[in-house]
């Protein structure tokens, strides 16, 4: 069965740092992979899609990598700030977008 | 979560009633997705919806019905609710974007459902 795993439960690092979050896939050949964020009693929101021919792609302070061969994403957020606290979810997708499979996230604590 | 309105925000039911959520959505977006977010489970796929009366089973669709009879709700329905099924329910909608086949999914701001 389609596996997804988010390394690290919890990631502590403080202000100004760069965090690094993997999210590995097994049992399944994405089109895309997503990136979110999810705060505490809300709803996730989407960051970042990258597509399975771009090897990385960037917004902001934001970097998303996405290895098909090791069937890994990596998330990077550079100089990391107290806001950036938040739960991070990886997301593998299908072609047709109708199977979207959800990493159980990683909860990243920027400390000041 | 502009956009997307869920109601109820919180209930709490007894064992073996009848349960309805709704999401509704103003972005006129075509798919439509319930999904269920439990502590070690994260977020899993009940049923989605790619157009009204086009509905489709999830991860984990057992003991939940969905209908959409207008693009802008989808319902979510627990015809006999189990303790099982306390969780908080999020709603999302998407559109894949002409050119770039996008998936990126939005949000609502989630059910907190209590079954006792």
């Amino acid at each position: 069965s389609q596996k997804i795993e988010q390394n690290s439960e919890a990631l502590n690092i403080q202000e100004g740092k760069t965090a690094t979050l993997t999210c590995n896939y097994t049992n399944y050949s994405p089109a895309y992979l997503q990136w979110y964020r999810q705060d505490p009693g809300r709803g996730p929101v989407f960051l970042l899609l990258i597509r399975e021919n771009e090897k990385e792609k960037r917004k902001e302070r934001l970097k998303v990598t996405f290895d098909t061969t090791l069937k890994q994403s990596l998330f990077h957020i550079t100089a990391s700030q107290p806001a950036d606290s938040a739960t991070y979810l990886c997301a593998p997708t299908n072609q047709a977008g109708t199977a979207l499979i959800f990493g159980k996230g990683t909860t990243l604590s920027v400390s000041s | 979560d502009a956009g997307i309105t869920q109601s109820p925000r919180h209930k709490v039911t007894e064992t073996g009633t009848p349960v309805t959520l709704r999401c509704h959505q103003t972005e006129n977006h075509r798919y439509m997705y319930w999904y269920r977010q439990d502590p070690g489970h994260g977020l899993r796929l009940i049923h989605y919806s790619y157009g009204v009366k086009d509905t489709d089973k999830g991860e984990v669709s057992d003991g939940y019905s969905v209908s959409r009879s207008k693009t802008e709700d989808f319902l979510l329905t627990l015809e006999s609710a189990t303790s099982s099924q306390t969780s908080v329910y999020f709603c999302a909608i998407s559109e894949a974007r002409a050119g770039t086949g996008g998936w990126e999914q939005y949000f609502g701001p989630g059910t907190r459902l209590t079954v006792t």
